[in-house]
């Protein structure tokens, strides 16, 4: 799998917004681009997952790079509970067989009430 | 209603114990996995299962072992526990087009 690159740590201020970068400057044109997060003593959770355009849901934004080496997770405001260690990550496919995750080390996110 | 749910959530155990964890979802999904995360935070996938199948396998001594009864179960087996089996495990399942669901984990402790 291709490698993905991110900051090892960020701060953010409660209800501003959070960019979260990740680089992944060797990713082939069939890699989905995945963020999944981590709160304390939990499992991971899904966040949002794009191929080439840029994708919104109710927890995040991700804007992807036109050459798609690079993309942001964007939280639009804040929250203490946002607080997590999170992990962008490529895989080959969304779902189905043969659709591993490999997990990094991801950004630990804090947030300042 | 939990979607993935594992079984137990903490598990103590001596050194050379056979034990086993449970893994559960009411999602429907059609591929299960399993993935330990250590001391250091990394998360490293070990086995995954699409409809009762073995499909990755990773690097795993073999004292684990995994078993699929049918596609809403994944159980994982471990033999003759070692002091570097202790570690949080983690059950997820996943389906076409979809992430990944995490159980809540599993934190075992060998003594």
């Amino acid at each position: 799998d291709a490698k993905t690159t991110q900051p090892n740590s960020m701060e953010s201020n409660e209800e501003e917004p959070v960019h979260l970068p990740c680089n992944h400057s060797t990713i082939s044109g069939t890699d989905y681009i995945h963020w999944y997060r981590q709160l304390p003593s939990q499992g991971p959770e899904y966040v949002i997952h794009g191929l080439t355009s840029n994708v919104n849901n109710r927890m995040a934004s991700l804007a992807i790079a036109e050459d798609r080496k690079s993309s942001t997770l964007i939280l639009h405001r804040a929250t203490l509970r946002d607080a997590a260690v999170y992990y962008c990550i490529l895989s080959r496919n969304s779902g189905g067989s043969n659709y591993k995750l490999t997990f990094g080390k991801g950004t630990l996110l804090t947030v300042n009430p | 209603d939990t979607a993935v749910s594992q079984t137990p959530k903490y598990l103590v155990t001596q050194m050379g114990n056979d034990k086993s964890i449970k893994c559960e979802q009411n999602l429907g999904h059609d591929t299960m996995y399993w993935y330990k995360q250590d001391s250091k935070k990394f998360l490293k996938i070990m086995f995954s299962y699409n409809n009762k199948e073995l499909i990755i396998n990773e690097t795993v001594p073999n004292r684990f072992s995994p078993k699929s009864p049918d596609k809403a179960h994944l159980n994982l087996h471990i033999n003759s526990l070692e002091l570097g089996d202790s570690a949080v495990y983690f059950c997820a399942s996943s389906t076409q087009g979809y992430g990944y669901t995490f159980g809540s984990g599993t934190r075992l402790t060998v003594v």
